[in-house]
């Protein structure tokens, strides 16, 4: 069953901790996205790889950070920088660059709430 | 850098009723349009695209919508809604130069009434 698996589904995170969110696709999609969804703002991206060993900022990586060693894999870290990370984040892949006009195939998203 | 309006936070239509959510975007270059759709408790999926060629455009679910140039919009429209229609809907945008991701306007909550 070929998709997009995010774990956990519920996150907590305690102040000064750093918490890592899992992304993992057997599409053999080359582009991973992380985006972060809160009520009323729709879908705001944090950071995007568009191949392994490279990964850009999005609109708002400050508080984050990102690995991409794996084709499949791209976690994304909450670090305790980030002062407001209550949100539901939501990873996606596509095929293809941004350029190529691949749709975006998205996982079924982390809820990370501040204890 | 591109941005995406959705006019409407919420609509609440009854059955039967025609639908159209607004969306306008800011870029002067060339683009590609989305619209996705998050069904309660599912993953947010493609609705329908525009890369190029005829302006109006037809996805799923009996939804079409309309590329206008002149007016950097994107209007998703329906003629009849059902209520399992009842989702958010996000317009979405990524310019064709600059390999850059995609651009994602705020929501519109769509909530379909008996």
């Amino acid at each position: 069953d070929g998709g997009i698996t995010q774990s956990p589904k519920y996150l907590f995170r305690k102040e000064g901790q750093n918490v890592t969110l899992s992304c993992e696709q057997n599409l053999n999609h080359d582009a991973m996205y992380w985006y972060r969804q809160d009520p009323g703002q729709g879908l705001r991206l944090i950071y995007y790889s568009q191949i392994v060993n490279d990964f850009q900022k999005g609109d708002i990586a400050e508080g984050y950070s990102v690995s991409r060693e794996k084709k499949e894999s791209f976690p994304l870290t909450v670090t305790s920088a980030q002062k407001n990370p209550t949100a539901f984040y939501l990873c996606a892949s596509s095929l293809g660059t941004a350029a190529t006009n691949e749709k975006l195939f998205f996982g079924s998203g982390t809820q990370l709430s501040v204890l | 850098a591109q941005s995406v309006s959705q006019h409407n936070h919420h609509v609440i239509l009854s059955e039967a009723a025609s639908l159209e959510l607004g969306c306008n975007y800011s870029y002067g270059g060339t683009v590609n349009l989305f619209w996705y759709v998050q069904y309660p408790g599912q993953h947010l999926q493609l609705l329908l695209k525009y890369f190029s060629g005829d302006p109006l455009v037809k996805g799923i679910k009996g939804f079409e919508a309309e590329f206008i140039k002149s007016k950097f919009s994107f209007n998703l429209r329906k003629p009849s809604v059902q209520w399992s229609d009842t989702a958010e809907y996000f317009c979405a945008v990524n310019a064709i130069s600059g390999n850059t991701p995609l651009v994602f306007g705020k929501g519109t909550r769509l909530s379909v009434i008996a």
